[in-house]
């Protein structure tokens, strides 16, 4: 088990652009959340799924973003129409379907539109 | 929005010397988390206490609950250049079924 994986690392993209950022979360792990965090702020919620289903997002979500997490393993984050305010560190993590435990984050992803 | 709010927001202290983080929040919790996050990395999962506990060790870590007033402190112990981080606390509420972080303290140990 190699921990919570996020790709791209990095992601440089222009303005109006859609991008795509791909989670694989501990296999074991049936919640998997995304939290985007800003310079200087901490994490803020997104969305989260319980094994396929996603069962909240934020207000924060507009009608730009849309998440994914197919059969209940990997999940994607989609963002439509980049603006320059998406710009942030899009961390994903998963944890058991229990309140007493820890998440386990991947390294993020860092979005840059310019 | 952050539930949670740490004081200080900054810390800079000698190698050797005990670091001490507070956080408040504002409503009730079946849990709090501390989590370490290093410059442009994800989060790391400390330590997680139960809102009936008062007090939890780990290691060089010591947290405390006070429900009453709704905060936390976490002491890390002889601290160390590696421990340089910054640090989060976060609130988890079972009606809500995630946990909502703070703004963190910016932990700088010199060594």
């Amino acid at each position: 088990d190699t921990g919570v994986s996020q790709d791209p690392r990095h992601k440089i993209t222009k303005r109006g652009q859609n991008v795509t950022f791909r989670c694989d979360p501990i296999s074991e792990h049936n919640r998997l959340y995304w939290y985007r965090q800003t310079l200087g702020q901490g994490p803020e919620f997104l969305t989260y799924f319980q094994n396929e289903a996603q069962l909240e997002k934020s207000r924060l979500l507009s009608d730009r973003f849309s998440a994914e997490r197919p059969k209940g393993s990997f999940s994607t984050l989609e963002i439509q129409r980049t603006e320059q305010g998406d710009s942030a560190m899009y961390l994903c993590a998963s944890t058991y379907d229990r309140e007493d435990y820890g998440y386990t984050f991947g390294s993020g992803t860092r979005l840059t539109v310019v | 929005s952050q539930q949670g709010e740490e004081d200080p927001q900054a810390l800079s202290i000698q190698e050797g010397e005990n670091a001490t983080m507070n956080c408040s929040y504002k409503t009730s919790i079946n849990n709090l988390q501390w989590y370490r996050q290093n410059s442009g990395r994800g989060l790391v999962h400390l330590i997680l206490i139960r809102s009936n506990e008062r007090e939890k060790h780990s290691g060089r870590l010591r947290v405390t609950l006070d429900t009453s007033k709704k905060s936390s402190s976490l002491l890390i112990t002889a601290s160390r250049a590696a421990d340089t981080a910054s640090y989060f606390c976060a609130t988890y509420s079972g009606g809500y079924q995630k946990v909502t972080f703070g703004i963190g303290t910016k932990l700088q140990v010199i060594p």
